[in-house]
């Protein structure tokens, strides 16, 4: 069964720190995984996406890491502020059959809150 | 200048009633989605048109029927609405024109459905 768990479930940071955000996943064949922000009320916003081959990718303060062989990944933000709190989703993309039509698996999010 | 827009913003009705979500899209991609985020935060994918042809049908009562008139409007319609409905209902849509493993979901603001 295609799962994607995320860690930890929520997080409490003060504004300017770092924090790093983990995911892990049982999706296979793989094609390409996700980070994604929705803040509260709102549809997610996509952060990143990174293909099997690609380990890291930026996105102004967001740094998104994969590594496909052990199926793990991570979201480092940098300089927190307070418009970083919101959830974060790992989604992870099937490879089917070189299409992709968005059959995402996606994480239960990860609640960041990021306090004065 | 809204990329995905869904109405209503919010939906509260009996159980039994009949209700329709609309949502388009003015980012001239060819494919959209319909999500299901349930109490838990996980989003689920529903269904997705490619050029108003279904091509994703995940298993979903058949009292949900999505309409696509045309590439830019993909509607949802529920029929006969049960409490276990109640969740936030997101479209989102993205170019697949390419059929590459990277593009892009933009999604609505969702539709908070409550059935009483």
């Amino acid at each position: 069964k295609n799962q994607v768990e995320q860690s930890p479930q929520s997080l409490i940071i003060l504004e300017g720190k770092n924090c790093t955000l983990q995911c892990n996943y049982t999706v296979s064949p793989f094609s390409n995984l996700r980070w994604y922000k929705q803040d509260t009320g709102r549809g997610p916003v996509s952060l990143t996406i990174m293909t099997f081959s690609e380990n890291t990718k930026s996105n102004g303060r967001y740094t998104a890491t994969l590594d496909a062989d052990t199926k793990q990944s991570s979201l480092h933000i940098t300089a927190s502020q307070l418009s970083d709190s919101a959830s974060y989703i790992c989604v992870v993309g099937p490879n089917a059959g070189g299409t992709s039509y968005g059959k995402l698996t996606f994480g239960q999010g990860t609640i960041l809150t990021v306090h004065p | 200048d809204t990329a995905v827009s869904q109405t209503p913003k919010y939906l509260v009705t009996q159980m039994g009633n009949d209700k329709s979500i609309k949502c388009e899209q003015n980012l001239g991609h060819d494919t959209m989605y319909w999500y299901k985020q349930d109490s838990k935060k996980f989003l689920k994918i529903m269904f997705s048109y490619n050029n108003k042809e279904l091509i994703i049908n995940e298993t979903v009562p058949n009292r949900f029927s999505p309409k696509s008139p045309d590439k830019a409007h993909l509607n949802l319609h529920i029929n006969s609405l049960e409490l276990g409905d109640s969740a936030v209902y997101f479209c989102a849509s993205s170019q697949s024109r390419s059929r590459g493993r990277k593009e892009t979901q933009y999604f609505g603001p969702g539709t908070r459905l409550l059935v009483l």
